[in-house]
């Protein structure tokens, strides 16, 4: 199995923060690696798929980088609708595999 | 818009076998792999399996040996099976259209069903 790991597991920030999330595998993915939002009480959404391209209707505040091992997720200024859980997901294999999650609250 | 929405029994008795359907609404449930994936309360996602709407399947091995994951066409559903279910099985279960395989992103879900709580009890 391919490990994602994902850091920090937590963190606060405020509003109009730049905040940025890091994830790794545990071996080379190139650029398969997508990442989504999740809310409490609701179904993941997708914010950006083969490591950089943006879902369509997400905001362009999220962007994503990186390709082999490891990736970013950055927002650019945190808004009050980005408190969320945010998981990477690798499908290089497709015995496909998230990361723990980051979970993003208010300062 | 595709909407994708799971249905089954909320609770499980322990060794018995747990099933759920999703309904495909606003698209056709051809030429796309659609899968489970699942959430322990307060954890993490754990991906399940996928079908292809030809029927081909794949599993998490962790899984494989209970898992069967079939589709309808004619009725635009797909469904789980999860059999010898444990109080460790316990979990949110989505369903999700897979995107893919396509030459720069491989694969990705674009589309999730609401999730629905499958608490195995006796």
């Amino acid at each position: 199995d391919i490990q994602m790991t994902q850091s920090p597991s937590s963190l606060s920030a405020s509003v109009g923060d730049r905040v940025t999330i890091t994830c790794r595998a545990s071996q080379s993915i190139s650029s398969y690696l997508n990442w989504y939002q999740q809310k409490p009480g609701k179904a993941p959404k997708l914010l950006i798929y083969a490591a950089s391209t943006l879902q369509s209707g997400v905001p362009s505040r999220f962007s994503g980088s990186g390709s082999g091992t490891d990736f970013t997720l950055t927002i650019s200024s945190l808004q009050p609708e980005d408190f969320a859980t945010y998981y990477c997901q690798q499908s290089y294999s497709t015995l496909f595999t998230f990361g723990p999650g980051t979970k993003v609250d208010i300062k | 818009q595709v909407q994708l929405q799971e249905s089954g029994p909320g609770l499980v008795k322990p060794s018995e076998t747990l099933s759920l359907t999703c309904t495909v609404s606003g698209g056709s449930i051809g030429t796309y792999y659609w899968s489970w994936i699942r959430q322990p309360p307060g954890k993490g996602l754990e991906w399940i399996g996928y079908i292809y709407y030809s029927g081909s399947t794949n599993y998490n091995p962790s899984l494989k040996s209970r898992v069967t994951i079939s589709v309808d066409t004619s009725k635009n559903q797909f469904s789980l099976k999860l059999s010898s279910v444990t109080a460790a099985d316990t979990a949110v279960y989505y369903c999700a259209r897979v995107r893919g395989p396509l030459p720069a992103a491989k694969y990705y879900f674009d589309y999730w069903g609401q999730g629905t709580l499958v608490t195995v009890s006796s």
